[in-house]
């Protein structure tokens, strides 16, 4: 089946750092989401995207849209201790049953 | 506003008991799946619902039920629970089967079995 590579898994960054994370994949796809999820939660849908190319703010958050369709990345900056948590890409084909997820990268920030 | 709401949170089932994961949305949301989180392996559809009286299998299926017989409502059974299914669940659900209807996670529930 299709696969997502997120990499590396954990990452660890000094607060006040910008960090990026990307997503790339063998497969074409039409939509891109990040989540984000907290210690004890579930994901939270942090930035949607629908059109390659597309560039979208979210606060401090951007995510890009790979031109190729085959990629995103998320850009977090100036991050702070409440960025902590395990992010995962996701990307999509027409249905939310045909969803692939990355498998998450966990993001640590240092006071 | 609720949104998913997943009970219980935590549950530790001896091997071969049954129980039921409960799931239940206040969006009107037509679309609701199951996922199993173990670490490495990222996020695993078990089942999904276009909606009511509809259900179909995802990627890892086998030892999981599902019926969907309200809107509302998205109840995973465990038939026979197994170790291999210690697992945090979550259910999540969309305003529609089709992208780009983003998902609603739960906040899970951790399953431990011995």
């Amino acid at each position: 089946g299709q696969q997502l590579n997120q990499s590396p898994q954990s990452m660890f960054i000094q607060e006040g750092e910008d960090v990026s994370m990307n997503c790339t994949s063998s497969s074409i796809f039409n939509t891109w989401l990040w989540y984000k999820q907290d210690p004890g939660e579930g994901p939270v849908l942090l930035i949607a995207l629908y059109k390659a190319g597309e560039l979208t703010s979210n606060g401090r958050l951007t995510a890009q849209f790979g031109i190729t369709r085959k990629d995103s990345f998320l850009n977090i900056s100036a991050s702070i201790p409440s960025d902590v948590g395990i992010y995962f890409c996701a990307g999509g084909t027409g249905a939310n049953s045909k969803l692939t997820f990355g498998k998450g990268i966990t993001l640590s920030v240092r006071p | 506003n609720a949104g998913v709401t997943q009970t219980p949170k935590f549950q530790v089932l001896k091997t071969g008991q049954s129980m039921t994961l409960q799931c239940a949305q206040d969006m009107n949301h037509e679309y609701m799946s199951w996922y199993r989180q173990d670490p490495g392996m990222g996020l695993r559809l078990i089942h999904y619902s276009v909606g009511a009286g509809i259900t179909d299998q995802g990627e890892v299926p086998n030892g999981y039920n599902v019926s969907r017989s309200t809107t509302e409502d998205f109840p995973l059974r465990l038939l026979s629970a197994a170790p291999s299914q210690t697992s945090v669940y979550f259910c999540a659900s969309s305003y529609s089967p089709v992208l780009p209807s983003p998902l609603h996670f739960g906040n899970g529930t951790r399953l431990t079995v011995t």
